[in-house]
């Protein structure tokens, strides 16, 4: 069964960049899925779709944090990651990584999910 | 458009139907998906492709879309599905994401 581990700093100073790797288990980063994912969550807030990263390394991001964000694979390990730079308290959130799921096609949902870290960005 | 529009809350008492819409202009040509979630816990997907329903999901849950508008039913609804739901599609490119402000469904 398809299993994912968020995992990274859970508190990061203003303007520096925020680290986080999902670490997949239970199958494979290259065919487990079509894409992988992030989505964050402020706290009391809703869901905001980050970005989707594609084994081959292709990236989509979303146009609001697109300037500020890197996604990446690393296939030997079994992982991927994102890197979020300058920082700010808007940015603290629950963030979850995911796989796609319930495909059809490039049209897929998100499953399964991780259960999140929270960080937080403070001095 | 890139947004999808949810109404904040939904309250209904046990045994009637709970319905939660979707709008958006992504959903005349994309899919949605609708996620429960529960306090404290990680979305779970109740439908996908705008109306099956997901692997051990009950019955009472189903979807439907007419034009820009997607929603969710569920059909007696009871105390433990009361969540947050969130509905989501992608863009005219279906490269880019979108989930819905999230509605709170309300059982009592």
């Amino acid at each position: 069964q398809l299993q994912l581990q968020e995992s990274g700093p859970r508190l990061v100073k203003p303007a520096e960049t925020l680290s986080l790797t999902c670490a997949i288990s239970g199958g494979s980063i290259r065919s487990s899925t079509l894409y992988w994912g992030w989505i964050r969550q402020p706290p009391g807030k809703g869901l905001e779709w980050i970005g989707t990263v594609y084994y081959s390394g292709g990236t989509y991001s979303s146009p609001s944090l697109k300037s500020r964000l890197t996604l990446s694979v690393d296939t030997p390990n079994n992982q991927f990651y994102m890197k979020l730079s300058s920082v700010t308290a808007a940015d603290t959130a629950m963030y979850y990584c995911a796989g796609a799921g319930y495909c059809t096609g490039a049209s897929c949902g998100f499953d399964p999910w991780g259960q999140g870290i929270l960080v937080t960005v403070s001095s | 458009s890139y947004e999808l529009t949810q109404p904040p809350s939904v309250s209904v008492s046990p045994g009637q139907t709970a319905r939660i819409t979707c709008s958006g202009d992504a959903l005349t040509k994309k899919y949605a998906y609708w996620y429960q979630q529960k306090s404290g816990q990680a979305p779970v997907v109740v439908i996908y492709e705008d109306m099956k329903r997901a692997s051990g999901i009950p019955e009472r849950f189903s979807g439907s879309t007419s034009g820009a508008v997607a929603t969710l039913t569920i059909s007696g609804a009871q105390v433990e599905d009361e969540a947050d739901y969130y509905c989501q599609s992608a863009d005219s490119s279906g490269n880019l994401r979108v989930f819905g402000g999230g509605t709170k469904l309300t059982v009592l």
